[in-house]
């Protein structure tokens, strides 16, 4: 089955600071991995995908993630960080191995950047 | 804004009714999925349709069903609310053949409140 994980409930950074969202994952196949963003009171935005090739990702808004295999993980990343990018972050991956057309997501990170 | 439009925005009713929940795609997406929120369960999978039929099931309890209609809006319907059904509803859809690389594209959501 397939599963994902963002261990930390909570980041703090500051503004200008980069910042990190962990996300670690489980797969029988090959992972399709995802970053959306939520702001309060708001549905899920986009950010960025892995599903093959390079395994730096770059998306929306500055935000870029890098996919390694041999770490399972797919951490969200971006140089200078900004007020305006506090909200709660997930990660959600599927799986090509398993025949499930569902994605899985991590319970979140929430992300709190600092002026 | 997404393109997936969800009504209601807000719902408040008592135990032991039921309620639907609308959901219209984004133009031509032919597939749309539905989630449930809560604070201690996080974004739950509860079904996917293509095309009118149905797809993918995740965790949906069978008080819960769900269609996909010709127009390809959907509906989620809910009976016998129970205090816990209180939750966020997230409608998604996304435009490619509905596996689990697709990109889905999230609605502002339905808060329901059972009371």
């Amino acid at each position: 089955a397939q599963s994902v994980a963002q261990p930390e409930d909570q980041v703090n950074v500051a503004e200008g600071n980069p910042l990190t969202v962990k996300c670690t994952y489980s797969v029988s196949g090959n992972p399709y991995l995802f970053w959306y963003v939520q702001y309060p009171n708001r549905g899920l935005q986009f950010l960025l995908k892995y599903i093959t090739g390079d395994n730096l990702v770059k998306g929306s808004y500055g935000f870029e993630a890098e996919f390694n295999k041999s770490q399972t993980s797919f951490h969200l990343k971006k140089p200078s960080a900004l007020v305006s990018d506090s909200a709660l972050y997930f990660c959600a991956v599927g799986d090509s191995g398993a025949g499930s057309y569902q994605l899985t997501f991590g319970k979140g990170t929430k992300l709190s950047v600092i002026p | 804004d997404s393109g997936v439009t969800q009504t209601p925005k807000h719902l408040i009713t008592a135990t032991g009714q039921r309620v639907t929940l609308r959901c219209s795609p984004r133009s031509g997406d032919l597939s749309v999925y539905w989630y449930q929120q809560s604070l201690d369960q996080g974004l739950q999978f509860l079904i996917q349709y293509y095309n009118g039929e149905e797809r993918a099931k995740g965790n949906i309890l069978e008080r819960f069903s769900a269609q996909q209609f010709p127009d390809l809006h959907s509906e989620l319907n809910l009976s016998s609310l129970e205090l816990g059904d209180s939750a966020l509803y997230f409608c998604a859809s996304s435009s490619q053949g509905g596996g689990a690389s697709d990109t889905q594209y999230f609605g502002p959501g339905t808060r329901l409140t059972v009371l």
